[in-house]
């Protein structure tokens, strides 16, 4: 059974820092892996899907890399801003058409 | 393109009562997922449609149950509502199997 964990579970920053979101997965046998970010009281937004063939997707300050041998993936935010405060969510994607098995997700706090 | 729609945004019922949430996915995806966020479980999947058919179930009880249209809008109904229920559900929704999911607003259920 495919388990999702992500560390830390909260994180708080000063703006500008680099930081590093790790999600974990216990079966490796994956398609994909995707990030989003979740406001309070909202929707998921997609940040970035990685496909299981893939090592690393970027987008603007945004980097997601996968190491399925090892059922790891990391978020890595550069310069962060006080937008960027959120909870982030992996999920991957391991069978069963489109389920998606969820972590518990990174209560991001940057604060100015 | 218009995102993910989702109907109503709120909704406050009574224990033993049933109700229905609907889903509009982006124009031309023809996947509709459908998940129950809470503090306790996270994001947890309900079920999945594609071309009208349900091609995959969670792990909900059978009171939790859906249909998906043939414009592919999707609605999702719980019978004998528990005060377990209240929940955000969210829907997504995807062109393909394995291409990003698309999340709406979500439902915000309370049940009294």
């Amino acid at each position: 059974k495919q388990e999702v964990t992500q560390i830390p579970a909260a994180l708080s920053v000063p703006e500008g820092e680099n930081l590093v979101l790790n999600c974990s997965f216990t079966d490796s046998a994956i398609y994909n892996l995707q990030w989003f970010r979740q406001d309070p009281g909202k929707g998921l937004t997609s940040l970035l899907l990685i496909q299981s063939s893939q090592r690393e997707q970027t987008s603007g300050r945004l980097n997601a890399s996968l190491d399925k041998s090892s059922g790891r993936s990391t978020l890595y935010i550069a310069a962060s801003q006080p937008g960027d405060s959120a909870t982030y969510l992996c999920a991957v994607h391991s069978g069963g058409y489109n389920k998606l098995i969820f972590g518990a997700g990174t209560r991001l706090a940057v604060h100015p | 393109k218009a995102g993910v729609t989702q109907t109503p945004r709120y909704l406050i019922k009574t224990r033993g009562q049933q109700v229905t949430l609907s889903c509009s996915p982006i124009s031309g995806h023809r996947s509709v997922s459908w998940y129950q966020q809470t503090p306790g479980q996270g994001l947890q999947f309900l079920f999945e449609y594609f071309s009208e058919t349900q091609r995959n179930k969670g792990n909900f009880p059978g009171r939790f149950s859906g249909r998906q249209f043939s414009n592919s809008r999707s609605e999702m109904n719980v019978s004998t509502l528990e005060l377990g229920d209240s929940a955000l559900y969210l829907c997504a929704s995807s062109l393909q199997v394995q291409e990003t999911q698309y999340f709406g607003p979500g439902t915000r259920l309370l049940v009294l």
